[in-house]
């Protein structure tokens, strides 16, 4: 059981060029979200799903897509990266969304993101 | 905003003391808090959570108080050791807003020193 895992561990961009983080969890968990975590911030969510199929937008969207194309995986692209979106990364599942019962959520080690 | 903060950006303690770290909350509809710990270069990790309906609750060599009077939230650690040391932060579920997201705080940085 390795929980939530994250590739790459590290990447640099140029600015411009796209990218796809992938996040992977082994725990059957219906919800996944992505973060991005600033110094001086707290995580900041960009997307998140409830379930396989479908998306949703959190406090940071613009600049991201994802998809979750199956239960297990959350992908996040970056069509056009930017300077702005140098950053740590974090994937994180949790069985069922806040207001369920089990609503902890287990985070991946993170992707830090260095873009030129 | 509704917001989560911490009072102390950083905390030093002596090995073997206890620590004690704060977090403020705003919003009164909050129901279920989480006390997350990050350590450099990793992933935050869960530490323990607690519902509205306790004011304490307890694990091994942390404890979690909640005041909803004053609507604060605090994470005791017993018996520092330099394995402690790390970034610590709350989190909160505004149900108010009727989300299935928590709101994250900025953290508190925790030094043990020997």
């Amino acid at each position: 059981n390795a929980g939530v895992t994250q590739t790459p561990k590290f990447r640099v961009l140029k600015t411009g060029q796209s990218m796809t983080l992938l996040c992977a969890q082994d725990m059957n968990h219906e919800y996944m979200y992505w973060y991005r975590q600033d110094p001086g911030m707290g995580l900041r969510l960009i997307h998140y799903s409830v379930g396989e199929g479908t998306t949703a937008k959190g406090e940071v969207p613009d600049g991201y897509n994802v998809s979750r194309l199956k239960k297990q995986n959350f992908l996040l692209g970056l069509e056009s990266a930017a300077p702005s979106q140098t950053s740590v990364y974090f994937c994180a599942s949790t069985l069922l969304g806040a207001g369920g019962p089990e609503e902890t959520q287990y985070f991946g080690p993170g992707t830090r993101l260095l873009v030129l | 905003g509704e917001s989560v903060g911490l009072h102390l950006p950083t905390l030093s303690v002596q090995e073997g003391d206890n620590s004690i770290i704060n977090c403020a909350y705003s919003n009164s509809a909050s129901d279920y808090f989480i006390w997350y710990k990050q350590e450099s270069g990793k992933g935050p990790q869960f530490i323990i959570d607690i519902r509205s309906n306790m004011d304490k609750r307890q694990g091994q060599r942390v404890t979690v108080l909640l005041n909803k009077t004053v609507k604060h939230l605090s994470l005791q650690i017993a018996a520092t050791q330099p394995g402690d040391s790390a970034v610590y932060f709350c989190a909160e579920n505004p149900y108010s807003y009727n989300t299935d997201k928590l709101i994250f705080g900025t953290g508190t940085r925790l030094q043990v020193f020997p």
